[in-house]
């Protein structure tokens, strides 16, 4: 089965400074690569997602990156602010397999004032 | 309406007692699903039902029971928990056409004693 790597598991930045994580999987099958965010006490929350077609999606300070050959991705986040601060977990799917979604172990964000 | 309801927040039970989550959306879904989240852990999927029907079980103990009564209801019925049960429970629904995206209710908390 599919098998997702998350790092860091934990990342410190000072508010304005860029964070990066880093996701690899191991299926080659997997086309659908979604990241979501999760504060204190709320459930995970879609923040950006890509599909094995595209090498790279933005939405404002978000980007997402897919290198499908060295099959690894990652979020990156700019001009960071304290409301980023969060656990963030990646997932990678196949889009005709609907549910199962393998998710990384997560990495916690701090963003220090 | 962009969400996934999920009753009660906050749930605390004994290890013989009997008592339904309930998840609710109204965006037309027709894949809804369980999981399970421990405290700095990935959501780990429990159930899946696609257009009604139950089409994934993890495997997951016959204390959990779910129900899908219609496309916009899901239900899990839980009995005789054990205290290491007690979790984070994640309800998520997807929309149709083949595409994992998936939309996380706040959850509930559930407390086994």
């Amino acid at each position: 089965g599919e098998n997702v790597e998350q790092h860091p598991s934990t990342l410190s930045v000072q508010e304005g400074d860029s964070a990066v994580i880093k996701c690899t999987y191991s299926d080659s099958a997997s086309n659908y690569f979604p990241w979501y965010k999760q504060e204190l006490g709320k459930g995970p929350q879609l923040i950006i997602d890509i599909r094995s077609n595209v090498g790279e999606k933005k939405d404002q300070r978000i980007a997402v990156t897919l290198n499908k050959t060295a099959k690894h991705f990652s979020l990156h986040i700019t001009e960071t602010q304290p409301e980023d601060s969060a656990v963030y977990f990646c997932a990678a799917s196949i889009s005709t397999n609907a549910g199962k979604s393998t998710f990384g172990d997560g990495t916690t964000l701090t963003v220090k004032p | 309406d962009t969400e996934v309801t999920q009753t009660p927040k906050h749930l605390v039970m004994g290890m013989t007692n009997k008592k339904s989550l309930k998840c609710e959306q109204h965006m037309g879904h027709r894949a809804m699903y369980w999981y399970k989240q421990k405290a700095k852990k990935p959501p780990e999927l429990m159930f899946v039902y696609s257009y009604e029907k139950l089409s994934i079980n993890e495997s997951v103990p016959s204390r959990f029971s779910p129900e899908c009564p219609n496309s916009s209801l899901l239900n899990l019925h839980l009995h005789a928990l054990q205290p290491e049960d007690s979790a984070l429970y994640l309800c998520a629904s997807s929309p149709p056409g083949g595409i994992n995206i998936q939309y996380f209710g706040a959850g509930t908390r559930l407390s086994v004693l």
